[in-house]
């Protein structure tokens, strides 16, 4: 099985700043990476798929970007709706898929 | 549009099997897999298994003997049975839409709240 490890696990940052949050995979996934924002008590939202294709609707301050086995999430610009649990997962060993553990991000 | 709601019980006791239904419209399910996804409390997320659109099933291998995932095409629903709970099954149960096949989760339902507890 394909494993999936995010780092931090949780971070401060304030309002205004960039962030990044890492995802590194046991093995090449060839950018099949989805990026999730999950709000408490929300269910996970589609950020970004394919490593770096952002998802209809979302904030053009989230990118992704990586390749192989290494892979990030960046935010510019962070914003207060921008508290939330964010999640990696790959899909590339279909049928299987893995999530990260995910990162907490908070305002400092 | 696209929409996906998970219904059952919320409270089960040990050694029960639990039963889930998750009602989907906007899309069809011969179109989509949807798989179903748990989120312990306070904790990540496990994919648990999914259901192709061509029908067949795969289930991830730590809770395989114990789960089975079904769908009824004419009623847009799709079942999770899982038998012989325990306590650490307690979680949040959402089913999600496979975008593409097996891609990653475009549209999740709302979750559904399990707890195993006697």
């Amino acid at each position: 099985d394909i494993r999936m490890t995010q780092s931090p696990a949780s971070l401060s940052a304030s309002l205004g700043e960039t962030v990044n949050i890492e995802c590194l995979a046991s093995e090449d996934i060839y950018s099949d990476l989805a990026w999730y924002q999950q709000k408490p008590g929300k269910s996970p939202q589609l950020l970004i798929y394919n490593a770096n294709s952002l998802q209809n609707g979302v904030p053009s301050r989230f990118s992704g970007s990586g390749s192989g086995t290494q892979y990030s999430l960046k935010i510019n610009s962070l914003q207060s709706e921008d508290v939330a649990t964010y999640f990696c997962q790959q899909y590339n060993n279909y049928p299987m898929n893995t999530f990260g553990a995910g990162t907490k991000l908070e305002l400092k | 549009q696209v929409q996906l709601e998970e219904s059952g019980p919320g409270l089960m006791q040990p050694s029960e099997t639990l039963s889930l239904t998750c009602t989907v419209s906007g899309f069809s399910l011969t179109s989509n897999g949807v798989g179903w996804v748990r989120q312990p409390l306070g904790k990540g997320l496990v994919w648990m298994g999914t259901i192709w659109a061509g029908g067949s099933t795969n289930y991830n291998s730590a809770v395989q003997s114990r789960l089975s995932i079904s769908r009824d095409t004419s009623k847009s629903q799709v079942f999770l049975k899982m038998n012989s709970l325990q306590p650490e099954d307690t979680g949040t149960y959402y089913c999600a839409r496979h975008d593409g096949y097996g891609g990653p989760f475009a549209y999740w339902g709302q979750g559904t709240l399990v707890t195993v507890s006697s």
